[in-house]
C-alpha cells in the first residue's frame, strides 16, 4: 500500500548544476501536483499535470524550471541552472479523482552551496 | 499575497490545555482540507470539510466550516504532546478538487508536558 514516492530526499547541488526530482503517484493516481516549502511558508503551488499533459503552471517559474508526467514512469520536476533561492522542500501530492483529497509525499530537501 | 491567513503562527501550551486555530480568507472556496506535517515529512490528511457550517469531530480534534465557506477552524481540547507540529488548512476552489490547493502559512503547535 505504498503511498507517494519522491527521491531523492534530500539534494545538494552547486550553482548553476541541473536538479531532477522524482514522483511516483499513488497507484492509480493520475494526478500529480508540485508544491514548494520555503522556512515557516506554507505550501506554494507550481505545477499540476496529469498523465502526459500539463494542466496547470502557473505557479511556477517561467525560466529554469519545467515539470513532465510522461505515459510510464515518474514525474518529473527539473530545475536548471540552480540559484542559492531555490532552496527548498519541494513536495508533490497526487490525486485519483475528483473530489478526492491529494495525498502528500515526504518531499525533496533541495539545498543550494 | 496570501489567501488563507492562519493564526496564531505559534502556540506553545501546556498538556492538558484546549486550543484554537484559525483559517480565514476573504475568498469562497469549494471544500477546506487540514493537513497537519511533522519534521521532515510530508503533510498528512486530518480532515475535508465542504458544506457551509460543517463540524467534524476527530477524536480531540473539531474541525468547523464557515457558514459562508470562507474560513474555518481546529479546536484540540485536552491537548497532548503527541499533538505538536505543523497545522496547515489549505483550501480548493471550483467544481471540484482537481485543481491546485491554497495553503495558509501554518501553525506551530508545541505542547509540553
Amino acid at each position: 500500500n505504498a503511498g507517494v514516492m519522491q527521491n531523492p530526499r534530500h539534494l545538494v547541488r552547486r550553482r548553476g548544476q541541473e536538479a531532477r526530482l522524482r514522483c511516483s503517484p499513488m497507484k492509480g493516481h493520475s494526478h500529480v501536483y508540485w508544491y514548494r516549502q520555503l522556512p515557516e511558508e506554507g505550501l506554494k503551488f507550481m505545477v499540476y499535470l496529469q498523465k502526459e499533459n500539463i494542466i496547470d503552471e502557473s505557479g511556477m517559474p517561467k525560466e529554469r524550471f519545467s515539470a513532465e508526467f510522461p505515459k510510464e514512469g515518474p514525474s518529473i520536476l527539473r530545475i536548471q541552472q540552480v540559484v542559492r533561492g531555490d532552496s527548498a522542500a519541494y513536495f508533490c501530492a497526487s490525486l485519483g479523482q475528483a473530489n478526492q483529497p491529494q495525498h502528500f509525499g515526504d518531499g525533496t530537501r533541495l539545498s543550494i552551496l | 499575497t496570501q489567501l488563507l491567513e492562519q493564526s496564531p503562527q505559534f502556540l506553545s501550551i501546556q498538556e492538558g490545555e484546549n486550543l484554537t486555530v484559525y483559517c480565514n480568507s476573504s475568498s469562497v472556496f469549494s471544500s477546506l482540507q487540514w493537513y497537519r506535517q511533522e519534521p521532515g515529512e510530508g503533510p498528512v490528511l486530518l480532515v475535508t470539510v465542504v458544506t457551509g457550517g460543517e463540524v467534524k469531530k476527530l477524536k480531540r480534534l473539531t474541525f468547523q466550516f464557515g457558514d459562508a465557506r470562507k474560513d474555518s477552524s481546529l479546536h484540540i481540547t485536552a491537548a497532548q504532546p503527541g499533538d505538536t507540529g505543523l497545522y496547515l488548512c489549505a483550501g480548493a476552489m471550483g467544481s471540484s478538487t482537481l485543481g491546485r490547493l491554497y495553503f495558509g502559512r501554518g501553525t506551530q503547535l508545541t505542547v509540553w508536558p
